[in-house]
């Protein structure tokens, strides 16, 4: 099955820098990766996804960036606000008709003010 | 969203009792998931659903049990709960292609 790797698992940043967090999966065959942030208590929420047609996808502040060969993807959020405090959630979806979703391990956020 | 619920919202219960949460969707989705989360682990799936009457294993499924006779509910049962149950569990669905919407969790102790 596929399995989904996620770095780092806590970063720490100033706010107005930028973070990246970085995912790599082993199922060539999958073909959509959508990012989840969890707040403290909440429920995940997708912030972006990417489909494997797509090298790069941008939303205001944040992007995610897709290399099929090395099957690789990594979220990139610019200019750090403290609502951007949060655990995110890589994934990568299976090509088989199920709608499986493999899940990374997490990523805590903090923005320092 | 309000498209997707979870009862109970907490629940605390004791080693070998039978535990049933409840999961219930009104956009008429046909995929149906449960989740556990716990620290360290991410969210791993349990049990999937691609329609009524149609279920099948995740990653982690042991001593839970499914059903899904309606495309609207899909209760998961703890049938002996061991402390290792305990957890997070989380409840989404989704269309065809398109992003999973989470439901608000429940939160799970086993004593």
């Amino acid at each position: 099955g596929e399995n989904v790797e996620q770095h780092p698992s806590t970063l720490s940043v100033q706010e107005g820098d930028s973070a990246v967090i970085k995912c790599t999966y082993s199922d060539s065959a999958s073909n959509y990766f959508p990012w989840y942030k969890q707040e403290l208590g909440k429920r995940p929420q997708l912030i972006i996804d990417i489909r494997s047609n797509v090298g790069e996808k941008k939303d205001q502040r944040i992007a995610v960036t897709l290399n099929k060969t090395a099957k690789h993807f990594s979220l990139h959020i610019t200019e750090t606000q403290p609502e951007d405090s949060a655990v995110y959630f890589c994934a990568a979806r299976d090509s088989g008709g199920y709608q499986k979703v493999t899940f990374g391990t997490g990523t805590k956020l903090q923005v320092i003010p | 969203d309000a498209g997707i619920t979870q009862s109970p919202r907490y629940k605390i219960t004791e080693t070998g009792r039978q535990v049933t949460l409840m999961c219930h969707q009104t956009w008429s989705h046909s995929y149906m998931f449960w989740y556990r989360q716990d620290l360290g682990h991410g969210l791993r799936l349990i049990y999937y659903s691609a329609a009524a009457d149609i279920t099948d294993k995740g990653e982690v499924p042991d001593g839970y049990v499914v059903s899904r006779s309606k495309t609207e509910n899909f209760p998961l049962t703890l049938e002996s709960a061991t402390r290792s149950q305990t957890s997070v569990y989380f409840c989404a669905s989704s269309e065809a292609s398109n992003e999973q919407f989470f439901g608000p969790g429940t939160r799970l102790t086993v004593l």
